[in-house]
Protein backbone atom coordinates (compact mmCIF):
# COMPACT_ATOMS: atom_id res chain seq x y z
CA UNK A 1 0.00 0.00 0.00
CA UNK A 2 1.08 3.26 -0.68
CA UNK A 3 2.51 5.67 1.69
CA UNK A 4 3.37 9.52 2.73
CA UNK A 5 5.64 10.47 5.59
CA UNK A 6 5.83 13.96 6.56
CA UNK A 7 9.18 13.57 9.10
CA UNK A 8 8.97 17.71 10.62
CA UNK A 9 6.14 17.51 12.59
CA UNK A 10 6.83 21.15 13.37
CA UNK A 11 8.83 23.90 11.27
CA UNK A 12 9.55 27.91 12.16
CA UNK A 13 10.95 30.20 9.58
CA UNK A 14 11.74 34.08 9.94
CA UNK A 15 9.77 36.17 7.61
CA UNK A 16 11.34 36.63 4.24
CA UNK A 17 13.33 33.67 4.71
CA UNK A 18 13.26 30.37 3.08
CA UNK A 19 11.94 27.13 4.58
CA UNK A 20 11.74 23.64 2.86
CA UNK A 21 9.23 21.02 3.76
CA UNK A 22 10.06 17.49 3.83
CA UNK A 23 7.87 14.46 2.43
CA UNK A 24 8.41 10.86 1.34
CA UNK A 25 6.60 8.59 0.12
CA UNK A 26 6.55 5.03 -1.09
CA UNK A 27 4.95 3.14 -4.21
CA UNK A 28 5.69 0.70 -6.57
CA UNK A 29 3.56 2.75 -9.36
CA UNK A 30 5.58 4.25 -12.23
CA UNK A 31 2.60 7.16 -12.48
CA UNK A 32 1.16 8.66 -9.59
CA UNK A 33 0.63 12.63 -8.89
CA UNK A 34 1.85 14.51 -6.05
CA UNK A 35 0.27 17.82 -4.06
CA UNK A 36 0.91 20.35 -1.68
CA UNK A 37 -1.89 21.39 0.62
CA UNK A 38 -1.79 24.31 3.36
CA UNK A 39 -4.66 24.31 5.99
CA UNK A 40 -4.79 27.65 7.26
CA UNK A 41 -6.07 27.91 11.45
CA UNK A 42 -9.73 28.50 9.30
CA UNK A 43 -9.48 24.74 8.44
CA UNK A 44 -10.01 25.12 4.39
CA UNK A 45 -7.70 22.85 3.02
CA UNK A 46 -6.08 24.96 0.00
CA UNK A 47 -4.20 23.47 -2.70
CA UNK A 48 -0.32 24.74 -3.35
CA UNK A 49 0.95 22.99 -5.78
CA UNK A 50 0.66 19.44 -7.75
CA UNK A 51 3.72 17.81 -9.78
CA UNK A 52 2.96 14.94 -12.51
CA UNK A 53 5.58 11.66 -11.64
CA UNK A 54 6.17 11.53 -15.42
CA UNK A 55 7.09 15.48 -15.35
CA UNK A 56 10.95 15.69 -15.07
CA UNK A 57 10.77 19.66 -14.53
CA UNK A 58 9.62 20.42 -11.06
CA UNK A 59 6.83 22.23 -10.51
CA UNK A 60 6.39 25.97 -9.17
CA UNK A 61 3.99 28.16 -8.36
CA UNK A 62 5.35 32.29 -7.51
CA UNK A 63 6.69 31.57 -3.89
CA UNK A 64 6.48 27.76 -4.36
CA UNK A 65 8.43 25.04 -5.44
CA UNK A 66 9.76 21.31 -5.55
CA UNK A 67 12.13 19.48 -5.56
CA UNK A 68 11.42 16.16 -6.95
CA UNK A 69 13.02 12.98 -6.72
CA UNK A 70 11.62 10.40 -8.15
CA UNK A 71 14.64 7.80 -7.76
CA UNK A 72 14.39 8.31 -4.24
CA UNK A 73 11.05 9.32 -3.80
CA UNK A 74 10.93 12.23 -1.94
CA UNK A 75 9.11 15.24 -2.68
CA UNK A 76 9.66 18.83 -0.45
CA UNK A 77 8.31 21.92 -0.67
CA UNK A 78 10.10 25.28 -0.96
CA UNK A 79 8.49 28.86 0.23
CA UNK A 80 10.94 31.57 -0.51
CA UNK A 81 10.22 34.94 0.99
CA UNK A 82 8.18 33.75 3.48
CA UNK A 83 5.06 35.61 4.59
CA UNK A 84 2.80 35.54 8.07
CA UNK A 85 0.40 34.55 5.77
CA UNK A 86 1.93 30.88 4.95
CA UNK A 87 1.64 30.38 8.86
CA UNK A 88 -0.60 26.61 8.48
CA UNK A 89 -0.53 23.51 8.58
CA UNK A 90 0.96 21.38 5.07
CA UNK A 91 0.24 17.97 3.52
CA UNK A 92 1.96 16.25 1.37
CA UNK A 93 -1.01 13.90 -0.56
CA UNK A 94 -0.21 10.84 -3.06
CA UNK A 95 -2.55 10.16 -5.74
CA UNK A 96 -2.49 7.21 -8.09
CA UNK A 97 -4.08 6.39 -11.28
CA UNK A 98 -3.86 3.10 -10.66
CA UNK A 99 -5.20 2.28 -7.04
CA UNK A 100 -6.69 -0.74 -7.09
CA UNK A 101 -10.70 0.39 -7.22
CA UNK A 102 -9.90 3.77 -5.92
CA UNK A 103 -8.86 5.50 -8.15
CA UNK A 104 -8.36 9.16 -7.68
CA UNK A 105 -8.32 8.99 -3.82
CA UNK A 106 -5.62 11.06 -2.01
CA UNK A 107 -2.93 9.55 0.72
CA UNK A 108 -2.07 12.23 3.20
CA UNK A 109 0.70 12.42 5.14
CA UNK A 110 0.60 13.45 8.97
CA UNK A 111 1.62 16.95 8.24
CA UNK A 112 3.91 19.95 9.14
CA UNK A 113 2.95 22.46 11.30
CA UNK A 114 4.90 25.62 9.61
CA UNK A 115 5.45 28.84 11.94
CA UNK A 116 6.42 32.01 10.56
CA UNK A 117 8.25 34.41 12.53
CA UNK A 118 7.93 38.44 12.17
CA UNK B 1 -19.27 31.14 -4.79
CA UNK B 2 -18.64 28.34 -7.04
CA UNK B 3 -17.27 25.37 -4.65
CA UNK B 4 -18.00 22.13 -1.72
CA UNK B 5 -20.84 23.16 0.34
CA UNK B 6 -20.75 21.17 4.11
CA UNK B 7 -23.34 21.45 6.77
CA UNK B 8 -23.47 21.60 9.56
CA UNK B 9 -20.31 23.16 10.31
CA UNK B 10 -20.39 22.13 13.68
CA UNK B 11 -22.67 19.38 15.97
CA UNK B 12 -22.19 17.44 19.62
CA UNK B 13 -24.10 14.03 19.71
CA UNK B 14 -24.74 12.06 22.53
CA UNK B 15 -23.10 8.65 22.17
CA UNK B 16 -25.85 6.03 20.61
CA UNK B 17 -27.60 9.31 18.75
CA UNK B 18 -27.35 9.48 14.71
CA UNK B 19 -26.32 11.96 12.19
CA UNK B 20 -26.49 12.60 8.44
CA UNK B 21 -23.61 15.50 7.52
CA UNK B 22 -24.53 16.87 4.20
CA UNK B 23 -22.24 17.89 1.35
CA UNK B 24 -23.47 19.60 -2.06
CA UNK B 25 -20.61 20.56 -4.87
CA UNK B 26 -21.53 22.78 -7.71
CA UNK B 27 -18.85 21.84 -10.01
CA UNK B 28 -20.36 18.97 -11.94
CA UNK B 29 -17.38 17.28 -10.50
CA UNK B 30 -17.95 13.10 -10.84
CA UNK B 31 -16.30 12.26 -7.83
CA UNK B 32 -17.02 12.87 -4.18
CA UNK B 33 -15.15 12.11 -1.44
CA UNK B 34 -15.60 11.88 2.50
CA UNK B 35 -12.32 12.32 4.82
CA UNK B 36 -12.01 12.37 8.73
CA UNK B 37 -9.10 14.30 10.28
CA UNK B 38 -7.70 13.67 13.94
CA UNK B 39 -5.04 15.37 15.88
CA UNK B 40 -1.35 14.53 14.65
CA UNK B 41 -3.08 13.03 11.29
CA UNK B 42 -3.24 13.09 7.94
CA UNK B 43 -7.01 12.98 6.54
CA UNK B 44 -7.99 9.74 5.91
CA UNK B 45 -10.34 8.78 3.79
CA UNK B 46 -13.79 7.11 4.59
CA UNK B 47 -15.77 6.17 1.89
CA UNK B 48 -15.79 7.76 -1.71
CA UNK B 49 -18.55 7.94 -5.06
CA UNK B 50 -16.27 7.35 -8.33
CA UNK B 51 -19.90 8.67 -10.15
CA UNK B 52 -23.30 9.09 -9.14
CA UNK B 53 -24.87 5.63 -8.37
CA UNK B 54 -21.64 4.01 -7.07
CA UNK B 55 -20.23 4.08 -3.45
CA UNK B 56 -17.27 2.42 -2.13
CA UNK B 57 -15.12 2.04 0.99
CA UNK B 58 -11.63 3.68 1.79
CA UNK B 59 -9.45 3.46 4.49
CA UNK B 60 -11.58 3.42 7.52
CA UNK B 61 -15.61 3.07 6.95
CA UNK B 62 -16.24 1.08 9.89
CA UNK B 63 -19.26 2.79 12.04
CA UNK B 64 -20.42 5.11 8.58
CA UNK B 65 -22.58 4.84 5.64
CA UNK B 66 -22.96 7.00 2.84
CA UNK B 67 -25.74 8.21 0.12
CA UNK B 68 -24.83 9.35 -3.35
CA UNK B 69 -28.11 11.05 -3.67
CA UNK B 70 -27.35 12.65 -7.33
CA UNK B 71 -24.61 14.34 -8.58
CA UNK B 72 -24.24 17.17 -7.13
CA UNK B 73 -24.96 15.63 -3.13
CA UNK B 74 -23.28 13.15 -1.00
CA UNK B 75 -23.88 12.33 2.77
CA UNK B 76 -22.19 10.56 5.23
CA UNK B 77 -24.46 9.09 8.21
CA UNK B 78 -23.68 7.82 11.33
CA UNK B 79 -26.39 5.54 12.54
CA UNK B 80 -24.78 4.92 16.18
CA UNK B 81 -22.27 7.70 16.82
CA UNK B 82 -19.25 6.58 19.74
CA UNK B 83 -16.46 8.51 20.75
CA UNK B 84 -13.83 7.14 18.79
CA UNK B 85 -15.55 9.36 15.72
CA UNK B 86 -15.20 12.94 17.50
CA UNK B 87 -13.32 14.15 14.18
CA UNK B 88 -13.36 16.76 11.99
CA UNK B 89 -15.02 15.83 8.23
CA UNK B 90 -13.98 16.92 5.43
CA UNK B 91 -16.19 16.10 1.91
CA UNK B 92 -14.21 16.57 -1.35
CA UNK B 93 -15.00 16.50 -5.00
CA UNK B 94 -13.22 16.16 -8.32
CA UNK B 95 -13.42 15.65 -11.92
CA UNK B 96 -13.34 11.74 -12.85
CA UNK B 97 -11.08 12.52 -15.27
CA UNK B 98 -7.71 13.82 -14.98
CA UNK B 99 -5.93 12.36 -11.87
CA UNK B 100 -3.84 15.58 -12.18
CA UNK B 101 -6.96 17.40 -11.23
CA UNK B 102 -7.02 18.70 -7.64
CA UNK B 103 -9.59 17.53 -4.86
CA UNK B 104 -11.96 20.31 -4.26
CA UNK B 105 -12.48 20.59 -0.19
CA UNK B 106 -15.40 21.63 1.38
CA UNK B 107 -14.91 23.88 5.19
CA UNK B 108 -15.09 20.83 7.06
CA UNK B 109 -17.63 19.31 10.20
CA UNK B 110 -16.07 19.86 13.27
CA UNK B 111 -18.41 16.67 15.15
CA UNK B 112 -17.89 15.93 19.22
CA UNK B 113 -19.42 12.87 20.62
CA UNK B 114 -19.99 12.76 24.16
Amino acid sequence: AQTVTQSQPEMSVQEAETVTLSCTYDTSESDYYLFWYKQPPSRQMILVIRQEAYKQQNATENRFSVNFQKAAKSFSLKISDSQLGDAAMYFCAYRGVNYGGSQGNLIFGKGTKLSVKP
Amino acid sequence: NAGVTQTPKFQVLKTGQSMTLQCAQDMNHNSMYWYRQDPGMGLRLIYYSASEGTTDKGEVPNGYNVSRLNKREFSLRLESAAPSQTSVYFCASSPRDGFNQPQHFGDGTRLSIL
